[in-house]
């Protein structure tokens, strides 16, 4: 199994609302990663959770909370957001600090209104 | 200076074509990857190179780890290889990926 999945595909929230993103590997990875990406972008680290504990935090605005229950789940906390936050969020994962692959989930497109 | 810049930006060719997509990166690596994503697309990773050269089907790619590039080559393209190909590098002892502003590439019929 090399899938990274995530849910919901299409999240639509408004700025007061609270919603979370979800994502599953069931590779064994101990590495797992949000990035955000608008259109016609490249992908932008937000966190990386190494061996269940965060190990980067690109100064994400706290707005955005992490977390990572277990080894096989990630999850993004979302509260007041705002419009310019809507973009695609995508997760990945890979072993960490070594020179393997990452695998990236097919991501969710998040509205702001 | 981006730390890895990629070119061209914006290449559109015939179904047939052979495509070159170059990548130059500036800092020490473990390993290159190369990640295509269709229109709304998630990422699939094609290759990861720490040296020499990988084929998969059409797809070809090569690293120079002493000039500090790699290019992805698409042999016979079909209009379904249209999509951004984007390099991306990690740097030694980080989990961190770096990524190029990536290719968008056309395939016509």
């Amino acid at each position: 199994d090399t899938e990274v999945t995530q849910t919901p595909k299409h999240l639509v929230m408004g700025m007061t609302n609270k919603k979370s993103l979800k994502c599953e590997q069931h590779m064994g990875h101990r590495a797992m990663y949000w990035y955000k990406q608008k259109a016609k972008k490249p992908p932008e680290l937000m966190f990386v959770y190494s061996y269940e504990k965060l190990s980067i935090n690109e100064s994400v605005p706290s707005r955005f909370s992490p977390e990572c229950p277990n080894s096989s789940l990630l999850n993004l906390h979302l509260h007041a957001l705002q419009p310019e936050d809507s973009a695609l969020y995508l997760c990945a994962s890979s072993q960490p600090r070594q020179a393997y692959e990452q695998y990236f989930g097919p991501g969710t497109r998040l509205t702001v209104t | 200076k981006n730390e890895v810049e990629q070119s061209p930006q914006n290449l559109t060719a015939q179904e047939g074509e052979f495509i070159t997509i170059n990548c130059s990166y500036s800092v020490g690596i473990s390993a290159l990857h190369w990640l295509q994503q269709h229109p709304g697309g998630g990422i699939v990773s094609l290759f990861m190179l720490s040296s020499g050269k990988k084929k998969h089907g059409r797809l070809i790619a090569t690293i120079n780890i002493q000039e500090k590039h790699s290019s992805l080559h698409i042999t016979a393209s079909h209009p379904r290889d249209s999509a951004v190909y984007i390099c991306a590098v990690r740097s030694y002892n980080t989990d961190k990926l770096i990524f190029g502003t990536g290719t968008r590439l056309q395939v016509f019929p």
